[in-house]
């Protein structure tokens, strides 16, 4: 099975810095990858799909790219409502799976 | 508009089974799948599986084979997922989350805690 490994695990910026998160699976699945935000103690929320198309609603301040095997998030200036965990997922095929994760807090 | 709500908060004890509803509203149920995640307490997301609703095709996490199935009823528009032989770890809150394909899945339920304990 691919395995996807997200890092940091955790990170800690200022507002209005900008924050890049990495995402590689361990075998190349194009474009099938997905950027998920969980803030505490709510569902997850799709953010990017087909690694660089943003869902319907999310911020332009969000950003998403690669292929092949190494993908990365960005936001451009973090803002104080950016606190959340992040994941990728991989989705072209079975198992569906999660990075481990990325803890984004506020300095 | 898509909604997916799932059914309440369980607790079992160790060796019991459990099964969590998902009741989805607003699109026609059988032509999207069903994709199960659940979440340990302080811990990431697991993907556990997905169901097609269309044919009934199912896929499982390795992990969970033997021990998870997962099906759907397209009159009720209702996803269930059943797990057997519960054991501590498998405390969690469990969400469903509508799948189509070639997408990631999207609109997710509410989520519903399963704690299993003695």
């Amino acid at each position: 099975d691919i395995q996807m490994t997200q890092s940091p695990s955790s990170l800690s910026a200022s507002v209005g810095d900008r924050v890049t998160i990495t995402c590689r699976a361990s075998q190349g699945i194009s474009n099938y990858l997905a950027w998920y935000q969980q803030k505490p103690g709510k569902v997850p929320d799709l953010l990017i799909y087909a690694a660089s198309t943003l869902q319907s609603g999310v911020p332009s301040r969000f950003s998403g790219s690669g292929s092949g095997t190494d993908f990365t998030l960005t936001i451009s200036s973090l803002q104080p409502e950016d606190v959340a965990t992040y994941y990728c997922q991989k989705y072209n095929s079975a198992p569906l799976t999660f990075g481990g994760g990325t803890k984004v807090e506020i300095k | 508009q898509v909604q997916l709500v799932q059914s309440g908060a369980e607790v079992k004890k160790p060796g019991a089974s459990v099964k969590v509803s998902c009741k989805a509203s607003g699109y026609t149920f059988n032509t999207y799948g069903i994709s199960w995640v659940r979440q340990a307490p302080g811990q990431g997301l697991e993907w556990m599986g997905w169901i097609s609703a269309y044919n009934g095709d199912t896929h499982y996490a390795e992990k969970l084979q033997g021990r998870v199935t997962m099906t759907t009823d397209t009159p009720t528009s209702t996803a269930y997922m059943e797990l057997r032989s519960l054991r501590s770890d498998d405390t969690a809150v469990y969400y469903c989350a509508r799948k189509a394909t070639g997408q990631p899945p999207h609109y997710w339920g509410q989520g519903t805690l399963v704690t299993v304990s003695s």
